[in-house]
């Protein structure tokens, strides 16, 4: 595809549980980075990748959240023992290079609710 | 108090206004000045960067630094109904990748 492809579009889980996050970024792209957004807020940086190296992970909230790029390419963002409170948009973005040399592209998001 | 301060709004304007809509920031190592766009249901669109300080221009959209100010600014000439959308303000750094954006201003252009 064209853009970032993120999956699921839509997950619902119950307390306590385990959810994993998925992000294809555009072929090529060597950078990668989660961010997450609330309702009415800018997208919050959760954490990047150069390659399979995770290079900042100083947004990540707690040790329950997650994140890996094996191979360089699609990245799984990791959500352990789920609480209401990780309900949020959340987003993958990809680049060429860095963010200070080529620009973001977004892909639509996963929407996360847990009840 | 956050790095970076953005209006919520949201801003409502008639077709054709000249919008201004605005950031401060409180960490003078940035370096990197975007602008991006999001539309409703959609990711973020990279809308202008600008490196350092001065003034960039494309098409209808000016976006301005000040970073003596640790201010920046998007103008956006002869506004449409097809501009409604959030803006959402963005920088980083030299030597991070890290990109730190505003809350985004709601902007409503009426026929």
């Amino acid at each position: 595809g064209a853009g970032v492809s993120q999956s699921p579009r839509y997950k619902v889980t119950k307390r306590g549980q385990d959810v994993a996050l998925r992000c294809d970024p555009i072929s090529g792209h060597v950078s990668l980075y989660w961010y997450r957004q609330a309702l009415g807020q800018g997208p919050e940086f959760l954490t990047y990748f150069n390659y399979e190296a995770q290079q900042d992970k100083s947004g990540l909230p707690n040790d329950r959240f997650s994140a890996e790029r094996p191979e360089g390419s699609i990245s799984t963002l990791t959500i352990q023992r789920t609480e209401q409170r990780d309900s949020a948009m959340y987003r993958c973005a990809s680049s060429w290079t860095g963010a200070d040399n080529s620009p973001l592209h977004f892909g639509n998001g996963t929407r996360l609710t847990v009840t | 108090q956050k790095e970076v301060e953005q209006d919520p709004g949201p801003l409502s304007v008639p077709e054709g206004a000249i919008v201004s809509l605005n950031c401060t920031y409180s960490n003078s190592a940035f370096q990197y000045f975007m602008w991006y766009r999001q539309y409703s249901r959609k990711g973020p669109e990279l809308l202008m960067y600008t490196y350092s300080s001065g003034n960039k221009e494309d098409g209808r959209f000016t976006a301005q630094v000040d970073k003596s100010s640790k201010y920046i600014s998007l103008f956006i000439r002869d506004s449409q109904p097809s501009d409604s959308a959030t803006y959402l303000c963005a920088m980083s750094a030299r030597n991070t990748d890290k990109l730190i954006f505003g809350t985004g201003t709601r902007l409503q252009v009426f026929p």
